[in-house]
């Protein structure tokens, strides 16, 4: 199944500045999927990412705030935008390598916003 | 649209005793299932998935599943638990129909096995 490097592991920003998590996978696959776990809490999918088109973001999510980029079929960007305290959460990207192979996950990047 | 409930938040049990971690799905399209565990201050791992075939599956550490479409259920157990199995774990359905959907994930059982 496909292997995803994710950057950075945490970090701790100030509020009102952003910051960009990065996914390389180690294989082509043609979607990609970005969750926030806020703390203690479940995946709550941010948006769907497809190469050589728009993300499409989930109910409560938007492009100004989370803008994602998908050059090509490795590599995804999550942005978040003008933090605040309130976006504290694990951050986590997802791919999924073909039925069998399944879902493969990111290490996460677990964000603090000061 | 599917959703998942896990229906215990938090299970404690002893070491070496068995456990069930219950999980349940609502679709109107058939689907996969899986479960991942999430060790503190780690990603996620799966332990195993049900694509097709037969019901009871085996995964990873010793755990295994058993998907019923009657019941729309698709539990966890082991029949012995060791402290390293002191995590939180999550069920998850994706449709079979669509391809390169997303998971929704139900909300993490705890499982704490006690010395």
């Amino acid at each position: 199944s496909a292997v995803i490097s994710q950057k950075p592991s945490r970090d701790i920003c100030q509020r009102g500045t952003s910051l960009t998590i990065q996914c390389q996978v180690d294989s082509q696959v043609t979607m990609m999927f970005w969750y926030r776990q806020q703390p203690g809490q479940s995946l709550t999918l941010i948006a769907t990412a497809n190469q050589g088109s728009e993300a499409t973001y989930e109910s409560g999510f938007v492009i100004d705030k989370f803008p994602i980029s998908r050059p090509n079929l490795t590599f995804s960007t999550l942005t978040v935008s003008n933090m605040s305290p309130e976006d504290s959460s694990i951050y986590l990207c997802s791919a999924q390598g073909g039925v069998v192979d399944g879902y493969t996950f990111g290490s996460g990047t677990r964000l603090t916003v000061v | 649209a599917q959703s998942v409930t896990q229906l215990d938040s938090q299970v404690p049990v002893f070491e070496e005793a068995p456990v069930e971690l219950r999980c349940n799905y609502s679709s109107s399209v058939s689907v996969y299932l899986f479960w991942y565990v999430q060790y503190p201050n780690q990603g996620l791992q799966l332990l195993l998935k049900y694509l097709s075939g037969s019901t009871l599956v085996k995964g990873i550490n010793g755990f295994e599943a058993e998907f019923n479409k009657s019941q729309t259920s698709f539990h966890l157990r082991k029949p012995s638990v060791h402290i390293s199995d002191t995590a939180e774990y999550f069920c998850a359905v994706s449709d079979q129909n669509s391809g390169n959907t997303p998971l929704v994930f139900g909300k993490g059982t705890r499982l704490s096995v006690i010395a």
